[in-house]
């Protein structure tokens, strides 16, 4: 199975601030790259599929880039909604894989 | 609009079985993988495995094989998990998940069930 690394674990963050989270693929899995936003309580939302194709409805200020097996989520002005943990994922082969997930809090 | 409505809640015993359902609407049920996803109380997202509506073919997590079915009913778009021989690690909510590309086993998650609980405890 392809292992799924997200760094950091936790991430605390300001409203307004930019933010990165990573995530590395054990090997390489083209641009099958998507990310999930979960908050408590609640459902995972697609943000990001492809790597970097922003999913209806998502708001620009998200934005995912990589290939390969290095992968990055970008938020680049954090809003208070925004708070929440952050999963990837790869569909490049089954089975699908997560990251371990990312939570970002209010510094 | 295109949902999936998941089963309620469920409390069982260890070693029985529990069987959830996830009804989609809004869409054609026969041309979009369903996918399952669990989670544990405070742990990331595990996926369980999928269906083929369509042909009725599955996947399974090797940590199931031999205790998940997932079957399907096209008459009224109805997905179904069976997990038998339940322990309290299986205790999670349970997702059924539609892949975002028609015809396709691997893809993003794009529209999700609300979840369904199932609890094993003696």
């Amino acid at each position: 199975d392809i292992q799924m690394t997200q760094s950091p674990s936790s991430l605390s963050a300001s409203v307004g601030d930019r933010v990165t989270v990573s995530c590395r693929a054990s090997q390489s899995i083209s641009n099958y790259l998507n990310w999930y936003q979960q908050k408590p309580g609640k459902v995972p939302k697609l943000l990001i599929y492809a790597a970097s194709s922003l999913q209806s409805g998502v708001p620009s200020r998200f934005s995912g880039s990589g290939s390969g097996t290095d992968f990055t989520l970008t938020i680049s002005s954090l809003q208070l909604e925004d708070f929440a943990t952050y999963y990837c994922q790869q569909s490049y082969t089954t089975p699908p894989t997560f990251g371990q997930g990312t939570k970002l809090d209010i510094k | 609009q295109i949902q999936l409505v998941q089963s309620g809640a469920e409390v069982k015993r260890p070693g029985a079985s529990v069987k959830v359902s996830c009804r989609a609407s809004g869409y054609s049920f026969t041309f979009y993988y369903i996918h399952w996803v669990r989670q544990a109380p405070g742990q990331g997202l595990e996926w369980v495995g999928f269906i083929d509506p369509s042909g009725a073919s599955t996947s399974y997590a090797q940590m199931f094989q031999g205790r998940l079915t997932l079957t399907r009913d096209t008459s009224t778009s109805t997905v179904y998990m069976e997990l038998t021989s339940l322990t309290s690690d299986d205790t999670a909510t349970y997702y059924c998940a539609r892949v975002r590309g028609p015809l396709l086993a691997d893809d993003a998650f794009d529209i999700w069930g609300q979840g369904t609980m199932v609890t094993v405890s003696s």
